[in-house]
């Protein structure tokens, strides 16, 4: 199956630094999600980005399909961005179902 | 407010029981999902919903039971068959079965065996 590998495992920031979470797959991909895991365990969806560029906020997301791999750029960095970071991607003809990488576990610390 | 619910939050297995995690949707998806969670690691499919009345096997369905009679309803059955259950299960929809839609999750349950 389809191999989803995210770097790097841990992070540690202080507060304001910048970071870029990298994520790396295997084979061809209809969608790509990141995802925020909080430490409550909710997971929410940060971006949909299959390709291209997109931001929100102090957010942005690059993927580039054609080299198989995903960005998740975090600026100025709060305490609250703490948790782990996932990308999760189905693979071409998957009928929408999502393999997620082991993902990035980030601490933001004042 | 629309969304997905899960309950109980926390749930306690005795040796060979079989228990019913709920989950519960208003936002008119037709597709619905169960995620297995282990400390440490990304989520795992369980089974998958497409439709009302039908479902379909994901990457570690055994020791695992599930049934879709309504469209907002999608309870999963840990079975005494699943020799090692405890984990953080989530479940999740969307708005179709059809490829490149995002999937939204609900808050989880935590199993744990006694």
């Amino acid at each position: 199956g389809i191999q989803v590998e995210q770097s790097p495992p841990d992070l540690i920031l202080q507060e304001g630094a910048n970071s870029t979470l990298r994520c790396n797959f295997s084979d061809s991909v209809n969608n790509l999600q990141w995802f925020h895991q909080n430490p409550w365990g909710q997971l929410i969806n940060l971006f949909y980005i299959p390709s291209g560029t997109k931001q929100n906020g102090r957010l942005s997301a690059t993927t580039v399909a054609t080299e198989r791999y995903s960005l998740l750029y975090i600026s100025s960095s709060q305490t609250t961005d703490s948790g782990v970071y996932f990308c999760a991607v189905e693979l071409a003809g998957g009928g929408n179902k999502l393999t997620f990488g082991t993902g990035t576990q980030l601490k933001v610390e004042l | 407010d629309g969304g997905i619910t899960q309950s109980p939050k926390y749930l306690f297995r005795k040796e060979g029981q079989n228990v019913t995690l709920s989950c519960e949707q208003n936002l008119n998806h037709d597709a619905m999902y169960w995620y297995r969670q282990d400390p440490g690691q990304g989520l795992r499919l369980i089974y998958y919903s497409q439709i009302v009345n039908d479902f379909q096997k994901g990457d570690i369905a055994e020791g695992y039971s599930v049934s879709r009679e309504k469209k907002e309803s999608f309870p999963l059955t840990v079975t005494s068959a699943q020799k090692n259950p405890t984990a953080f299960y989530l479940c999740a929809s969307s708005g179709t079965s059809v490829s490149q839609e995002t999937q939204y999750f609900g808050p989880g349950t935590r199993l744990l065996v006694l």
